[in-house]
């Protein structure tokens, strides 16, 4: 998998948005980029994916860089519920189906 | 649609006795994928299923194994438990086959070995 990096922690006020960076320098040109988190005790959760272009879904949007080496993941409107671990993956094209999770951001939203 | 369903989600064995755990697939999906995650090692890949059978394998000894059945169900069984098996046993389904990485997970087994 391209080694992704992200910060180990993040902090963000209930209802201001939360941005998640993710590096992903060594990212080759068709492998996406995958995101997910996990609520405490809870089973990780799928959130988006993206290969090139920005995409948005209902819960978040993700924007990558036009060269690919990074990527930001965006909740709009924050609530105490997205308080979470949040894993940013990019799985090897031509891999296998495994995901390689390593120990994401843990972003604590704040009332 | 109903999730990824787990069963049993609570479980307390003994070393040396062996576990099975099973996992129901959201209708429709076909690739079922086990992880195991432990405090210390965080989220590991155990093995993956598609049409009953196995595609990939994580580093984990012979004493782990899994099957699906052919409604996509599957279990994972782990023989002569040790104290280091104690984790959360998650399953996930996906719903295309190759390369498939948008996975929904279940609420995972916490199994706890005395």
């Amino acid at each position: 998998d391209a080694k992704t990096t992200q910060p180990p922690s993040m902090d963000c006020a209930e209802g201001r948005a939360a941005n998640l960076p993710c590096n992903h320098s060594t990212i080759s040109g068709n492998e996406y980029v995958y995101w997910y988190r996990q609520i405490h005790s809870q089973g990780p959760q799928y959130i988006i994916h993206g290969l090139k272009n920005n995409e948005t879904n209902e819960m978040a949007s993700l924007i990558i860089t036009e060269d690919r080496k990074s990527s930001t993941l965006i909740l709009p409107h924050a609530t105490l519920r997205d308080t979470a671990v949040y894993y940013c993956i990019a799985p090897p094209e031509g891999g296998s189906e495994k995901l390689v999770f390593g120990k994401g951001t843990k972003l604590t939203v704040n009332p | 649609k109903a999730g990824v369903t787990q069963t049993p989600r609570y479980l307390i064995k003994t070393r040396g006795q062996q576990v099975t755990l099973s996992c129901s697939p959201i209708s429709g999906h076909r690739s079922v994928s086990w992880y195991q995650q432990t405090p210390g090692q965080g989220l590991q890949f155990l093995f993956e299923y598609f049409s009953e059978t196995q595609r990939n394998k994580g580093n984990f000894p012979g004493r782990f194994s899994g099957r699906q059945f052919s409604n996509s169900r599957s279990e994972m069984n782990v023989s002569t438990l040790e104290l280091g098996d104690s984790a959360l046993y998650l399953c996930a389904s996906s719903p295309r086959g190759r390369e498939n990485y948008e996975q929904y997970f279940g609420p995972g087994t916490r199994l706890t070995v005395t």
